[in-house]
């Protein structure tokens, strides 16, 4: 299998607080996850690259200072929200990479955000 | 510049009424194509993945083919359990990202 999590599945914050989101790959190893965001009736999109032992990679538009992503191990990857506004209150998703074989990426369940 | 469109945007079927949904790519090197499903509030599923031109794919009730410029995704005789949102993505040479085209919003019924 390939089975990917994400905590929480859904968290509601006031505004000016931070907010951490961990993805963890269950069953497999992952030196490349990835971080993104989907809008209400619309397509995901790619927010960052989170590369193991290494510093991530992120879209161009998106505040790297803002959305700060740690990859610590193989099978695990967090997505912290700084001072968080309305305006991020979004269904974040994130995806493993499995370390062999096919290059297919495994979603997680997505968490959703509401900032107050 | 790499780019996924999807169409149609929404689509209505009665059960058992088979269709296809279309994703036309432009990639500089096609890595792979992949289909996914996704129910509202929850994260993709994976259904297939295709390397090369002329490559089908079997699941069930779908079937997934590949061309230079398209891949089809086949519904034959759909239920009511298949309405999602079915995305489609490619991947570059070089790259593990994905680019994703804005989806199929499928509903079956009954």
């Amino acid at each position: 299998g390939a089975v990917v999590s994400q905590h929480p599945s859904r968290v509601i914050c006031k505004s000016g607080t931070s907010v951490k989101i961990e993805c963890r790959s269950l069953d497999f190893q992952a030196t490349t996850m990835f971080w993104y965001r989907q809008f209400p009736k619309k397509s995901l999109m790619l927010m960052a690259t989170s590369n193991e032992g290494s510093k991530a990679t992120y879209e161009q538009g998106v505040e790297k200072d803002k959305f700060l992503i740690n990859h610590a191990s193989l099978t695990l990857s967090t997505l912290t929200v700084t001072s968080a506004h309305p305006e991020d209150s979004s269904f974040y998703i994130c995806s493993a990479h499995k370390l062999a074989g096919a290059d297919t990426q495994y979603f997680g369940p997505g968490t959703r955000l509401t900032v107050l | 510049e790499d780019q996924v469109t999807q169409s149609p945007e929404a689509l209505r079927l009665q059960e058992g009424e088979s269709s296809s949904l279309n994703c036309s790519y432009t990639v500089s090197g096609l890595r792979g194509l992949f289909w996914y499903r996704q129910d509202p509030g929850k994260g993709p599923e994976f259904l297939f993945t295709l390397y090369s031109a002329g490559e089908e794919k079997e699941k069930e009730r779908l079937k997934a083919t590949l061309t230079k410029k398209e891949s089809f995704l086949h519904i034959t005789a759909p239920k009511p359990e298949d309405s999602a949102t079915y995305l489609c993505a490619v991947q570059a040479e070089g790259t593990y990202k994905y680019i994703f085209g804005t989806g199929t919003r499928l509903k079956v019924l009954a």
